[in-house]
């Protein structure tokens, strides 16, 4: 099946600094999607990408959808510590509602 | 709060048993989905059912069963459990389906659900 393999796997930063991640796939997909997740919590949308080339903000968080539509990246700017979390990213596989997720990136922020 | 909720929040039970998990989706919603998240399968997703009907199938065990009911809350029934199926479930909801051009309708994930097979 479709698999979607995201770098790094976790992040050691500094508060202030800016972070980049990002999210490869073997096979094409229409939409990638980043989330946040929170310990204790479920994933929670971030960023939605839904064309070729796209570049979208939520604040400051700012994801590309790659040309090749196999690639994404997510780019956080001056971190805070609220930032900290694990980051998925995830794309429909085999269907527009199933949802396949990366591996996740745990980012930690030291203050 | 996503306005996506589950019961129990955690869950403590043998090998062998059967649990019961339960999510109530946001007022309006009528898809619901289940996944497992695991240390190292990550997040799978299991199954979709919109407006009482199964709609998409993933990686779910046979031993593994789900339904939505009439008034939109979901059940999955986990059964002779496993140490390896102690993981994190959650549940999400969406409006729709999906549009036709496949279009993605955001999902909303509940808290989850702590399942943990001694």
């Amino acid at each position: 099946g479709q698999q979607l393999n995201q770098s790094p796997q976790s992040m050691f930063i500094q508060e202030g600094e800016d972070v980049s991640m990002n999210c490869t796939s073997s096979s094409i997909f229409n939409t990638w999607l980043w989330y946040k997740q929170d310990p204790g919590e479920g994933p929670v949308l971030l960023i939605a990408l839904y064309k070729a080339g796209e570049l979208t903000s939520n604040g400051r968080l700012t994801a590309q959808f790659g040309i090749t539509r196999k690639d994404s990246f997510l780019n956080i700017s001056a971190s805070i510590p609220s930032d900290v979390g694990i980051y998925f990213c995830a794309g429909p596989g085999g269907g527009a509602q199933k949802l396949v997720f990366g591996q996740g990136t745990r980012l930690t922020i030291n203050p | 709060d996503s306005g996506v909720t589950q019961t129990p929040k955690h869950l403590i039970t043998a090998t062998g048993q059967r649990v019961t998990l339960r999510c109530s989706p946001r007022s309006g919603d009528l898809s619901v989905y289940w996944y497992q998240q695991s240390l190292d399968q990550g997040l799978q997703f299991l199954i979709q059912y919109y407006n009482g009907e199964e709609r998409a199938k993933g990686n779910i065990l046979e031993r593994f069963s789900a339904q939505q009911f009439p008034d939109l809350h979901s059940e999955l029934n986990l059964s002779s459990l496993e140490l390896g199926d102690s993981a994190l479930y959650f549940c999400a909801s969406s409006v729709g389906i999906g549009t036709s051009g496949g279009g993605y309708n955001e999902q909303f994930f509940g808290p989850g659900t702590r399942l943990t097979v001694l």
